[in-house]
Formats: structure tokens, sequence, C-alpha cells
């Protein structure tokens, strides 16, 4: 089945530093959608990319759609603590029209303060 | 995007034991899915709850295993049969915008298999 690979694995950040992260596919997808997921919680919808080349902010989140479409990135400014967390990306599954989603296995970041 | 309880938040249960999760929106939805996490992974689609129909499951997921009950829009359970400590893992409900791909998470059921 479809594979979605993220790096970093992990990330040990300064506050106040910038931070990218990526996520990578062997097929082409139509969608891309990035979360974040606290220690002991769900995971919460960030942004979400339709378009080639779409560049999508949130705040200090910014994510953009590859435009091979085999890739996504997201890029997260001035970090603060209330950051750290575990950020995946998803993307339709294959054979989509059932609206299943692939995930990656996620990016762990830790913001020092 | 729609409010999603589950209940348990967590539980600690005997391996052999049997434990229902229950999940609710605070709206009528279409689509809603079941996912498991284990420590340290990332999510594993359980399997999609039809309303009215019975659930589709994934490769490497079985119904005597993981009975799942849609009864309306708005509520579904899933159930983890005969636990064992293989089992222990954060299990996640979700509800899908089918037009936009966008799926919204509960919170999570944190079981504990001893």
């Amino acid at each position: 089945g479809q594979q979605l690979n993220q790096s970093p694995q992990s990330m040990f950040i300064q506050e106040g530093e910038d931070v990218s992260m990526n996520c990578t596919s062997s097929s082409i997808f139509n969608t891309w959608l990035w979360y974040k997921q606290d220690p002991g919680e769900g995971p919460v919808l960030l942004i979400a990319l339709y378009k080639a080349g779409e560049l999508t902010s949130n705040g200090r989140l910014t994510a953009q759609f590859g435009i091979t479409r085999k890739d996504s990135f997201l890029n997260i400014s001035a970090s603060i603590p209330s950051d750290v967390g575990i950020y995946f990306c998803a993307g339709p599954n294959s054979g989509g029209s059932n609206y299943k989603l692939t995930f990656g296995k996620g990016t762990l970041l830790t913001v020092n303060p | 995007s729609a409010v999603i309880s589950q209940k348990p938040s967590r539980d600690i249960c005997q391996r052999g034991t049997s434990l229902t999760i229950q999940c609710q929106v605070d709206s009528q939805v279409t689509m809603m899915f079941w996912y498991r996490q284990q420590p340290g992974q990332s999510l594993t689609l359980i399997a999609t709850a039809n309303q009215g129909s019975e659930a589709t499951y994934e490769s490497g997921f079985v119904i005597d295993k993981f009975p799942i009950s849609r009864p309306n829009l708005t509520f579904s359970t899933l159930t983890v049969s005969n636990m064992s400590p293989e089992d222990s893992s954060i299990y996640l409900c979700s509800v899908g915008l089918p037009q936009l791909w966008k799926q919204y998470f509960g919170p999570g059921t944190r079981l504990t298999v001893t």
C-alpha cells in the first residue's frame, strides 16, 4: 500500500527558532493534510492543501503542496513551547473513493524554552 | 468541524476481557472511522463505521476482534474483544468531510491491557 515518509523523525530546537519538516510519497497525491497531536490528545487538523504549488498559512504555520505532487512541507516560524508535539502528514488512501487517509509516521518536535 | 467525545478516556483491563469504546458527535455525519495508535506509532485505520450496515474493515482487522456498531449518524461504538497486552493502544474515532478529505478526531481512549 501507499507509504508516507516523514522527516526528520524528531527535532530538538530552541524557542524562537524556525522549523521545517517534510513528507514524501511514492505516488501522486491530490490532497495533503497536516495534523498536530499533543500528548494524551487526538490529532488536530492544522492545514489542508488541494493544489500543486499551493502555499497555505495558519498563524505561524505554513504548508506547501509540492509541485511534483509527491511531497509536502510544513514550516513553523518563531517556535514557542506549546509547539511541542507530533506532527503528522496524511493523504488519501490508494483507491481513494472511500475517503480513507494514510498517515505518515510523524515528526516529534521538542522546543526548549 | 464537529465536537467529538469518547468514553472512556482511559482504562486498564485484564487480558481475556472486552471493552466497548463510545464515540459521540455533536452533529450528524456520514463518515466515521476508527483508528488504533500503538505506543510511539502512527495512526492505523481499523475500519469505516457505516450507518445502518456492517463496518468495512482494513486488512489485518476482523469483525470478531473489533465489532463496531453505528446505530445513527451521531454515535458509534468499537469493542476490543478478548484483549491481550498487544491491544494496549490509543483508540481514536474520527469523522470525515468527504468532499474535502478532512477528518476530525476525538480525544482518544487510552487502553492498557495487563
